[in-house]
């Protein structure tokens, strides 16, 4: 079965330091892996996903994530914190394409706060 | 590019009450998925259609929930009778490719 760990409850950076939020993943064959960002009252954004190719993927807003099979990971990463960046953050993973159903499973969420 | 619609955004019922939330997708999404948001938790699938056909309704309470996608377009999420762990935030989303498109939501609190 298919299945996503967020370790973190929370992480608390403070603004212009380097941030991580973890991610491991379990799922038979070769995984697409995607973060999500929910702000308060709204859906949730797109911010990278990885299908396959560079281990390091670049998305949205300065963040990034790096996929390592062999740790069963997909940390996200951002070089330097905003205030702006606190929300809840989500990693997801699907089944590969050739797999009927595409749904998202989804971890638990990591609620990163940022202090100016 | 116009994103997910969702409608109502908050809607707050009685138990037992029936209740429907409507979904637009961004046009040419072929799939179309709506999800369930309990609280402190990810996001959990419900249903999803590819154009008006399902192919994944596993984890629909079908008892009490249904859902249609009439003409492959816009979506029909239905409860009836809505029970107190229904509280929640329904999503729905589109995809073309890989990626899935999040619309707002509609936040349901069953009293």
């Amino acid at each position: 079965a298919q299945s996503v760990a967020q370790p973190e409850d929370q992480v608390n950076v403070a603004e212009g330091n380097p941030l991580t939020v973890k991610c491991t993943y379990s799922v038979s064959g070769n995984p697409y892996l995607f973060w999500y960002v929910q702000y308060p009252n709204r859906g949730l954004q797109f911010l990278l996903k990885y299908i396959t190719g560079d281990n390091l993927v670049k998305g949205s807003y300065g963040f990034e994530a790096e996929f390592n099979k062999s740790q069963t990971s997909f940390h996200l990463k951002k070089p330097s914190a905003l205030v702006s960046d606190s929300a809840l953050y989500f990693c997801a993973v699907r089944a590969p394409a050739n797999q009927a159903g595409t749904a998202l499973i989804f971890g638990k969420g990591t609620t990163l706060s940022v202090s100016s | 590019e116009a994103g997910v619609a969702q409608s109502p955004r908050y809607k707050i019922i009685e138990k037992r009450q029936s209740v429907a939330f409507w979904c637009n997708p961004i046009s040419g999404h072929a799939t179309l998925y709506w999800y369930q948001q309990i609280l402190g938790q990810g996001p959990k699938l419900l249903i999803q259609f590819q154009n008006n056909g399902v192919v994944d309704d596993s984890q629909l309470p079908k008892d009490r929930f249904s859902a249609e996608r009439l003409k492959g377009v816009d979506s029909t999420l239905k409860i009836q009778p809505a029970k107190l762990e229904d509280s929640a935030v329904y999503l729905c989303a589109s995809s073309y490719g890989p990626e899935q498109y999040f619309g707002p939501g509609t936040r349901l609190t069953v009293t």
